[in-house]
């Protein structure tokens, strides 16, 4: 147990409206990431930190924000939600040279 | 362009049998290579690594093969539990530390007993 949490663990929201995802880790890892699981494409990194208030784009960003200002909080942001954003949310954080991850969210955009 | 492909949906196999899962990669800059198991409604699980300095890893019931010039690699299960159905996915990264993972599509394993 790498002592992460997500939250909320479901959400269900309407289109356009925004949601923001929180991952919460208690052991001051450096580096955290935020995955998307969808059928078909495995996991894809939307957008990942390699420290506080340092930020980078992954393979899935257009339409994420994120932000990180402190070490164990990262949050996600859809400023405004649409149905191609109906998924599973993980966040991961590194140890040494492996990651592990969350308990995920569901999200649901209707 | 999918740079880890598993091209195997789904496997069955016997309790007490071996299972081999398959995973193929395209990017030679991939040095890292880890595979996960996920559960139904849970995050997926680290199993087992390997670097590309090496062919095998292994780790219990748990090898992981790793052919750079075919840029393919496998997963051995042995012997399988029914306890050990789940996808797996496998990953790749660039480098170690700080990753930016690309993973497979994953291959759904039941283990009957």
């Amino acid at each position: 147990d790498a002592g992460i949490t997500q939250s909320p663990r479901h959400k269900v929201t309407e289109t356009g409206t925004p949601v923001t995802l929180r991952c919460h880790q208690t052991e001051n890892h450096r580096y955290m990431y935020w995955y998307r699981q969808d059928p078909g494409h495995g996991l894809r990194l939307i957008h990942y930190s390699y420290g506080v208030k340092d930020t980078d784009k992954g393979e899935v960003s257009d339409g994420y924000s994120v932000s990180r200002s402190k070490t164990e909080d990262f949050l996600l942001t859809l400023e405004s939600a649409t149905s191609s954003q109906t998924s599973v949310y993980f966040c991961a954080i590194s140890v040494t040279n492996e990651q592990f991850f969350g308990p995920g969210t569901r999200l649901t955009v209707l | 362009d999918q740079q880890v492909k598993q091209n195997s949906p789904s496997l069955s196999v016997q309790e007490g049998r071996i299972s081999i899962l398959n995973c193929d990669y395209t990017n030679s800059m991939f040095d890292y290579f880890l595979w996960y198991k996920k559960y139904p409604a849970e995050g997926p699980t680290f199993l087992i690594s390997i670097s590309s300095i090496k062919d095998k890893n292994e780790d219990g019931r748990f090898t992981v093969f790793l052919n750079k010039s075919a840029k393919h690699l496998s997963l051995h299960i042995v012997p399988s539990q029914p306890g050990d159905s789940a996808v797996y996915f496998c990953a790749a990264s660039e480098n170690t530390g700080f990753q930016k993972l690309v993973f497979g599509t994953g291959t759904r394993l039941l283990v009957s007993p």
